[in-house]
């Protein structure tokens, strides 16, 4: 089956430095990546849709200029948590859609990369 | 912004009851879906729910979703151990293309 490899699986960093996460989608080409976070004990929230070759759309109260998304090819997207603070502190998520149509999509998840920032 | 309530949030009951968790938005969803996800993981889909009223089954679980595809719900019977972990019901809005609006999750817990 499809795979999203996520990476790296948990980095700690000290406060006001920069983080990259990268999401890989393995065997398939993944022309839409979306990028979710998730604060203990809470829900996923969707931060963003990152798209192949062009910007990312970020969803509302989500600064674009502090979590900087780049998805240069079909396989790799990227997530950038610029100047990081405590409070970005955060479990992020990536997942990719693994098939086309309206009805018979799917959605992989990667495994999530854990930031604590010190 | 379309919104799925989730409940219950937390659910603890002993191996061999039933149970039902319910997610239901004001919005109707082009399709449904449920995720398990354990601890430091990422989300893994269960199922994915299409057509109002549509039933599916997994094993010990039934996932149905509303006639009007604004509601859904999972029903495991006999729970086991092994069925901890917390359960997200996601909706998707559009045609396939648009991330997910998840709810906010029920951490069920099956005591041995």
């Amino acid at each position: 089956g499809a795979v999203v490899s996520q990476h790296p699986s948990r980095v700690i960093c000290k406060s006001g430095t920069s983080v990259k996460i990268e999401c890989r989608s393995l065997d398939f080409q993944a022309t839409t990546m979306f990028w979710y976070r998730q604060f203990p004990k809470q829900s996923l929230m969707l931060m963003a849709t990152s798209n192949e070759g062009s910007k990312a759309t970020y969803e509302q109260g989500v600064e674009k200029d502090k979590f900087l998304i780049n998805h240069a090819s079909l396989t790799l997207s990227t997530l950038t948590v610029t100047s990081a603070h405590p409070e970005d502190s955060s479990f992020y998520i990536c997942s990719a859609i693994t098939q086309g149509g309206t009805a018979n999509y799917g959605y992989t998840f990667g495994s999530g990369t854990r930031l604590t920032v010190v | 912004t379309q919104l799925l309530e989730q409940s219950p949030q937390f659910l603890s009951i002993q191996e061999g009851e039933n149970l039902t968790v319910y997610c239901n938005s004001s919005s109707v969803f082009s399709s449904l879906q449920w995720y398990r996800q354990e601890p430091g993981e990422g989300p893994v889909l269960l199922v994915t729910v299409v057509t109002g009223g549509e039933v599916k089954k997994l094993k010990r679980l039934t996932f149905q979703f509303g006639d009007a595809r604004k509601d859904s719900s999972l029903h495991i019977t006999a729970a086991q151990p092994g069925d901890t972990g917390l359960y997200l019901c996601a909706g998707v809005a559009g045609g396939g293309a648009d991330g997910l609006t998840f709810g906010k999750g029920t951490h069920l817990i099956i005591q041995p």
